[in-house]
């Protein structure tokens, strides 16, 4: 089926810094891809839209300039945390459309903690 | 705001039947009901999901009811590894972005 390999699983980094996450898709062509942030005990919400080709769509109250996501191939997107603050410590899951009406599959998430 | 209603939590016993409810009395004609589950610490996984009639996969089954306002997740035999939140989403199909509930968390009891 339909797999997304997401990199990296856990990652600590220092205040302004810089990270990058990875999602591939591993069998199948994602031309969109959703990115979610999960706080602990909390459900999953949703950041942004990539779209192959094209510019992301951020949710409201995303900001775009420090989470930037990047989907140059049907098969790699990413998302960048910039100068990344402890507040920006969560769970970040991406997730692509999988087969027609199937559902979706998701990244196994990053683990990210901002010291 | 999502529109699905589930219970917060649910405990079962382990090799017991689970039965998970979700109320989508708002659900429209061309939106389908599906289920994820989330286990700590992991990526959602798809479990079913299904329009009118029910569906049985090797995970699970669905139970929708006639009005398709509610349905009913079914994991016939617990294992302690089903302990997970269940989220019941509905939705129109992919590419669509997935409104997340709270889900249920389902502990399996030994």
């Amino acid at each position: 089926g339909a797999v997304v390999s997401q990199h990296p699983s856990r990652v600590i980094c220092k205040s302004g810094t810089s990270v990058k996450i990875e999602c591939r898709s591993l069998d199948f062509q994602a031309t969109t891809m959703f990115w979610y942030r999960q706080f602990p005990k909390k459900s999953l919400m949703l950041m942004a839209t990539s779209n192959e080709g094209s510019k992301a769509t951020y949710e409201q109250g995303v900001e775009k300039d420090k989470f930037l996501i990047n989907h140059a191939s049907l098969t790699l997107s990413t998302l960048t945390v910039t100068s990344a603050h402890p507040e920006d410590s969560s769970f970040y899951i991406c997730s692509a459309p999988g087969q027609v009406n199937y559902g979706y599959t998701f990244g196994s998430g990053t683990r990210l903690t901002v010291v | 705001d999502a529109k699905t209603t589930q219970p917060p939590s649910m405990d079962c016993a382990e090799g017991r039947a689970a039965n998970l409810p979700c109320n989508h009395s708002t659900i429209s004609g061309n939106e389908y009901v599906y289920w994820y589950r989330q286990i700590h610490s992991q990526g959602p996984q798809y479990i079913i999901h299904g329009l009118k009639n029910n569906e049985t996969n090797e995970m699970a089954s669905l139970i929708i009811t006639e009005d398709r306002k509610s349905s009913t997740l079914i994991l016939p035999h617990a294992t302690l590894r089903d302990t997970a939140v269940y989220y019941c989403i509905v939705n129109p199909g992919s590419n669509y972005q997935l409104i997340w509930g709270a889900g249920t968390k389902l502990i399996i009891k030994p």
